[in-house]
């Protein structure tokens, strides 16, 4: 079993739409959480970052994070054709360096 | 937030030679990080490169393989060595990082080298 979970898609849907990407973690000492985006030919690109249980929210993006079910999402709200990335969660266990625990990535389609 | 510049941005090589990757911060950053992204995969870490200090490799990643120097505080290359097809993927260097917001422990990303072997 993979230390972190994440459907890689493509997740089509159209503009306006609100999306959802999930990553499921099976090692309870995670306790911080990324979430990044990548463009084609590019690197990824942090969006969110967070600690404890509970939502955060920057723009149009929210990323939830449940430690009892080791469930994290990350909700874009009128998506634009410019999301259309792949987007990867990423975890560590705690402060000083940890290793990053990449998903594998979904990809989104976000059609006009 | 660092500014990385990673490259060369993409090659083809053939097969047993091998490739160096720079990578240049915009600032002094004590860690850098090397990964590597294969298609439908997660970012693997190949090793930490602390300066003045010898490389920290992962488990399946060896220095014979991978040489990484780290001469001072904001540059590092990772040499692939006598590469064969199954190296051909996307490398990328990281660096840690506070953020924007001062949250710790952030990395960053370079833009990636795409390698193809023959």
């Amino acid at each position: 079993q993979k230390e972190v979970e994440q459907d890689p898609g493509p997740l089509s849907v159209p503009e306006g739409a609100i999306v959802s990407l999930n990553c499921t973690y099976s090692n309870s000492a995670f306790q911080y959480f990324m979430w990044y985006r990548q463009y084609s030919r590019k690197g990824p690109e942090l969006l969110m970052y967070t600690y404890s249980s509970g939502n955060k929210e920057d723009g149009r993006f929210t990323a939830q994070v449940d430690k009892s079910s080791k469930y994290i999402s990350l909700f874009i709200r009128d998506s634009q054709p410019s999301d259309s990335a792949t987007y990867l969660c990423a975890m560590y266990m705690n402060t000083g360096f940890q290793k990053l625990v990449f998903g594998t990535g979904t990809r989104l389609l976000v059609s006009p | 937030s660092a500014v990385i510049s990673q490259k060369p941005s993409r090659d083809i090589c053939q097969r047993g030679t091998s490739l160096t990757i720079q990578c240049q911060v915009d600032s002094q950053v004590t860690m850098m990080f090397w990964y590597r992204q294969q298609p439908g995969q997660s970012l693997t870490l190949i090793a930490t490169a602390n300066q003045g200090s010898e490389a920290t490799y992962e488990s399946g990643f060896v220095i014979d393989k991978f040489p990484i120097s780290r001469p001072n505080l904001t540059f590092s290359t990772l040499t692939v060595s006598n590469m064969s097809p199954e190296d051909s993927s996307i490398y990328l260097c990281s660096v840690d990082s506070a953020s924007r917001t001062g949250a710790k422990n952030i990395q960053y990303f370079g833009a990636g080298t795409r390698l193809s072997v023959l």
